[in-house]
Protein backbone atom coordinates (compact mmCIF):
# COMPACT_ATOMS: atom_id res chain seq x y z
CA UNK A 1 0.00 0.00 0.00
CA UNK A 2 1.28 3.33 -0.81
CA UNK A 3 1.68 6.22 2.07
CA UNK A 4 2.31 10.09 2.31
CA UNK A 5 5.05 11.02 5.08
CA UNK A 6 5.10 14.76 5.96
CA UNK A 7 7.69 14.80 8.94
CA UNK A 8 7.37 18.58 9.97
CA UNK A 9 4.34 19.60 11.71
CA UNK A 10 4.95 23.00 11.68
CA UNK A 11 7.20 25.47 9.70
CA UNK A 12 7.63 28.94 10.21
CA UNK A 13 9.14 31.61 7.32
CA UNK A 14 9.71 35.38 7.28
CA UNK A 15 7.76 37.45 4.92
CA UNK A 16 9.86 37.70 1.61
CA UNK A 17 12.10 35.11 2.62
CA UNK A 18 11.84 31.36 0.92
CA UNK A 19 10.94 28.47 2.86
CA UNK A 20 10.91 24.57 1.39
CA UNK A 21 8.12 21.99 3.05
CA UNK A 22 9.10 18.16 2.87
CA UNK A 23 7.09 15.07 1.59
CA UNK A 24 8.71 11.76 0.93
CA UNK A 25 6.29 8.36 -0.35
CA UNK A 26 6.20 5.12 -0.72
CA UNK A 27 5.12 3.11 -3.74
CA UNK A 28 5.85 -0.28 -5.76
CA UNK A 29 4.04 1.64 -9.14
CA UNK A 30 6.87 3.39 -11.19
CA UNK A 31 3.65 6.02 -12.86
CA UNK A 32 1.78 8.18 -10.58
CA UNK A 33 1.13 11.79 -9.98
CA UNK A 34 1.83 13.74 -6.66
CA UNK A 35 0.09 16.84 -5.59
CA UNK A 36 0.62 19.73 -3.05
CA UNK A 37 -2.53 21.08 -1.68
CA UNK A 38 -3.66 24.39 0.90
CA UNK A 39 -5.65 24.45 3.31
CA UNK A 40 -6.49 28.17 4.67
CA UNK A 41 -8.22 28.55 7.91
CA UNK A 42 -11.83 29.01 5.25
CA UNK A 43 -10.87 24.70 5.13
CA UNK A 44 -11.01 24.76 1.40
CA UNK A 45 -8.04 22.72 -0.24
CA UNK A 46 -6.45 24.32 -2.90
CA UNK A 47 -4.63 22.57 -5.19
CA UNK A 48 -1.07 24.45 -5.45
CA UNK A 49 1.11 22.05 -7.78
CA UNK A 50 1.09 18.70 -9.74
CA UNK A 51 3.93 16.36 -11.04
CA UNK A 52 3.40 13.68 -13.11
CA UNK A 53 6.01 10.76 -12.71
CA UNK A 54 7.05 9.98 -15.75
CA UNK A 55 8.38 14.06 -16.44
CA UNK A 56 11.88 14.40 -14.89
CA UNK A 57 11.20 18.34 -14.89
CA UNK A 58 10.33 19.94 -11.78
CA UNK A 59 6.78 22.15 -11.81
CA UNK A 60 6.74 25.24 -11.31
CA UNK A 61 4.00 27.98 -10.48
CA UNK A 62 4.65 31.70 -10.22
CA UNK A 63 6.33 31.49 -6.47
CA UNK A 64 5.67 28.01 -6.08
CA UNK A 65 8.09 24.54 -7.16
CA UNK A 66 8.96 21.40 -6.12
CA UNK A 67 11.80 18.74 -6.55
CA UNK A 68 10.88 15.99 -7.10
CA UNK A 69 13.52 13.06 -7.01
CA UNK A 70 11.81 10.02 -7.77
CA UNK A 71 14.62 7.65 -6.73
CA UNK A 72 14.32 8.38 -3.58
CA UNK A 73 10.87 8.91 -3.42
CA UNK A 74 10.30 12.72 -2.24
CA UNK A 75 8.66 15.68 -3.65
CA UNK A 76 9.37 18.79 -1.71
CA UNK A 77 7.69 22.17 -1.84
CA UNK A 78 9.82 25.11 -2.37
CA UNK A 79 8.06 28.64 -1.39
CA UNK A 80 9.71 31.58 -2.83
CA UNK A 81 9.31 35.51 -1.72
CA UNK A 82 6.66 33.93 0.93
CA UNK A 83 3.55 36.30 1.45
CA UNK A 84 1.62 36.78 4.73
CA UNK A 85 -1.28 34.78 2.16
CA UNK A 86 0.58 31.71 1.80
CA UNK A 87 0.00 30.90 5.71
CA UNK A 88 -1.99 27.71 5.61
CA UNK A 89 -1.67 23.47 6.37
CA UNK A 90 -0.07 22.27 3.26
CA UNK A 91 -0.99 18.89 2.27
CA UNK A 92 1.21 16.38 0.16
CA UNK A 93 -0.78 13.84 -1.98
CA UNK A 94 -0.70 10.92 -4.16
CA UNK A 95 -2.49 9.23 -6.73
CA UNK A 96 -1.65 6.16 -8.36
CA UNK A 97 -2.06 6.35 -12.48
CA UNK A 98 -3.15 3.13 -12.78
CA UNK A 99 -6.93 2.53 -14.55
CA UNK A 100 -9.50 2.47 -12.00
CA UNK A 101 -7.34 3.71 -8.84
CA UNK A 102 -9.15 7.13 -8.06
CA UNK A 103 -8.15 7.46 -4.25
CA UNK A 104 -6.16 10.06 -3.44
CA UNK A 105 -3.68 9.15 -0.31
CA UNK A 106 -2.40 12.71 1.76
CA UNK A 107 -0.07 13.12 4.11
CA UNK A 108 -0.84 14.83 7.71
CA UNK A 109 -0.23 18.28 6.92
CA UNK A 110 2.94 20.72 7.49
CA UNK A 111 1.61 23.94 9.04
CA UNK A 112 3.68 27.10 7.37
CA UNK A 113 3.45 30.64 9.57
CA UNK A 114 4.31 33.49 8.07
CA UNK A 115 5.94 35.98 10.19
CA UNK A 116 5.86 39.80 9.23
CA UNK B 1 -18.16 29.75 -12.69
CA UNK B 2 -19.32 28.02 -9.23
CA UNK B 3 -16.93 26.30 -7.40
CA UNK B 4 -17.95 22.86 -5.65
CA UNK B 5 -20.87 24.03 -3.45
CA UNK B 6 -21.12 21.95 -0.41
CA UNK B 7 -24.37 21.69 2.06
CA UNK B 8 -24.55 22.26 5.11
CA UNK B 9 -21.60 24.06 6.46
CA UNK B 10 -22.06 22.96 10.00
CA UNK B 11 -23.96 20.36 11.56
CA UNK B 12 -24.87 19.29 15.16
CA UNK B 13 -26.02 15.09 14.86
CA UNK B 14 -26.94 13.01 18.26
CA UNK B 15 -25.32 9.51 18.42
CA UNK B 16 -27.24 6.74 16.77
CA UNK B 17 -28.78 9.69 14.17
CA UNK B 18 -28.51 9.17 10.49
CA UNK B 19 -27.02 12.22 8.26
CA UNK B 20 -27.26 13.36 4.46
CA UNK B 21 -24.33 15.48 3.08
CA UNK B 22 -24.99 16.92 -0.47
CA UNK B 23 -22.40 18.44 -3.00
CA UNK B 24 -22.53 19.77 -5.88
CA UNK B 25 -20.02 19.53 -8.76
CA UNK B 26 -18.31 22.27 -11.28
CA UNK B 27 -20.26 22.13 -14.18
CA UNK B 28 -18.63 19.48 -16.61
CA UNK B 29 -17.24 17.50 -14.26
CA UNK B 30 -18.53 14.34 -13.94
CA UNK B 31 -16.35 12.96 -11.16
CA UNK B 32 -17.39 13.40 -7.31
CA UNK B 33 -15.20 12.30 -4.23
CA UNK B 34 -15.47 12.20 -0.87
CA UNK B 35 -13.09 12.61 1.86
CA UNK B 36 -12.80 12.65 5.51
CA UNK B 37 -10.83 14.88 7.05
CA UNK B 38 -10.28 14.14 11.16
CA UNK B 39 -8.97 17.00 12.88
CA UNK B 40 -4.93 17.50 12.91
CA UNK B 41 -5.04 14.60 9.68
CA UNK B 42 -5.06 14.41 6.27
CA UNK B 43 -8.37 13.76 4.26
CA UNK B 44 -9.06 10.45 4.05
CA UNK B 45 -10.91 8.84 1.07
CA UNK B 46 -13.91 7.46 1.48
CA UNK B 47 -15.98 7.22 -2.14
CA UNK B 48 -15.45 8.07 -5.12
CA UNK B 49 -18.41 8.17 -8.41
CA UNK B 50 -17.83 9.05 -12.13
CA UNK B 51 -21.34 8.63 -14.62
CA UNK B 52 -23.40 7.69 -11.25
CA UNK B 53 -21.27 4.35 -10.86
CA UNK B 54 -19.41 3.69 -7.61
CA UNK B 55 -15.40 3.58 -9.11
CA UNK B 56 -13.67 3.25 -5.23
CA UNK B 57 -14.24 2.52 -2.09
CA UNK B 58 -12.00 3.61 0.77
CA UNK B 59 -11.84 1.65 4.40
CA UNK B 60 -15.02 2.84 5.73
CA UNK B 61 -17.58 0.61 6.97
CA UNK B 62 -20.57 -0.09 6.02
CA UNK B 63 -22.61 2.73 7.64
CA UNK B 64 -21.13 5.06 4.86
CA UNK B 65 -22.84 5.29 1.78
CA UNK B 66 -23.03 7.75 -1.44
CA UNK B 67 -24.87 8.27 -4.76
CA UNK B 68 -24.63 10.17 -7.65
CA UNK B 69 -27.38 11.44 -9.22
CA UNK B 70 -28.33 11.94 -12.98
CA UNK B 71 -26.84 15.67 -12.62
CA UNK B 72 -24.15 14.53 -11.30
CA UNK B 73 -24.38 16.09 -8.13
CA UNK B 74 -23.60 13.33 -4.71
CA UNK B 75 -25.09 12.78 -1.77
CA UNK B 76 -22.98 10.83 1.18
CA UNK B 77 -24.95 9.23 3.79
CA UNK B 78 -24.15 8.01 7.52
CA UNK B 79 -26.13 6.07 9.80
CA UNK B 80 -26.04 5.06 13.54
CA UNK B 81 -23.49 8.30 13.85
CA UNK B 82 -20.30 7.67 15.89
CA UNK B 83 -18.93 10.25 18.22
CA UNK B 84 -15.83 9.55 15.88
CA UNK B 85 -17.58 10.36 12.91
CA UNK B 86 -16.89 13.83 13.61
CA UNK B 87 -14.87 15.58 11.11
CA UNK B 88 -14.76 17.81 8.02
CA UNK B 89 -16.19 16.06 4.93
CA UNK B 90 -14.82 16.91 1.80
CA UNK B 91 -16.24 17.09 -1.76
CA UNK B 92 -14.11 16.99 -4.85
CA UNK B 93 -14.94 17.13 -8.77
CA UNK B 94 -12.72 16.62 -11.60
CA UNK B 95 -12.65 16.09 -15.08
CA UNK B 96 -9.78 14.51 -14.80
CA UNK B 97 -8.57 13.39 -11.20
CA UNK B 98 -4.94 12.89 -12.64
CA UNK B 99 -4.84 16.67 -12.81
CA UNK B 100 -5.96 17.58 -9.63
CA UNK B 101 -9.31 17.78 -7.64
CA UNK B 102 -11.28 21.06 -6.99
CA UNK B 103 -12.57 20.58 -3.25
CA UNK B 104 -15.74 22.31 -1.70
CA UNK B 105 -15.49 23.99 1.43
CA UNK B 106 -16.66 20.81 3.25
CA UNK B 107 -19.21 20.08 5.82
CA UNK B 108 -18.11 20.57 9.49
CA UNK B 109 -20.23 17.13 11.42
CA UNK B 110 -20.10 17.00 14.87
CA UNK B 111 -21.82 14.28 16.74
CA UNK B 112 -22.36 14.88 20.41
Amino acid sequence: AQTVTQSQPEMSVQEAETVTLSCTYDTSESDYYLFWYKQPPSRQMILVIRQEAYKQQNATENRFSVNFQKAAKSFSLKISDSQLGDAAMYFCAYRSANSGTYKYIFGTGTRLKVLA
Amino acid sequence: DAGVTQSPTHLIKTRGQHVTLRCSPISGHKSVSWYQQVLGQGPQFIFQYYEKEERGRGNFPDRFSARQFPNYSSELNVNALLLGDSALYLCASSFDSGKGYTFGSGTRLTVV
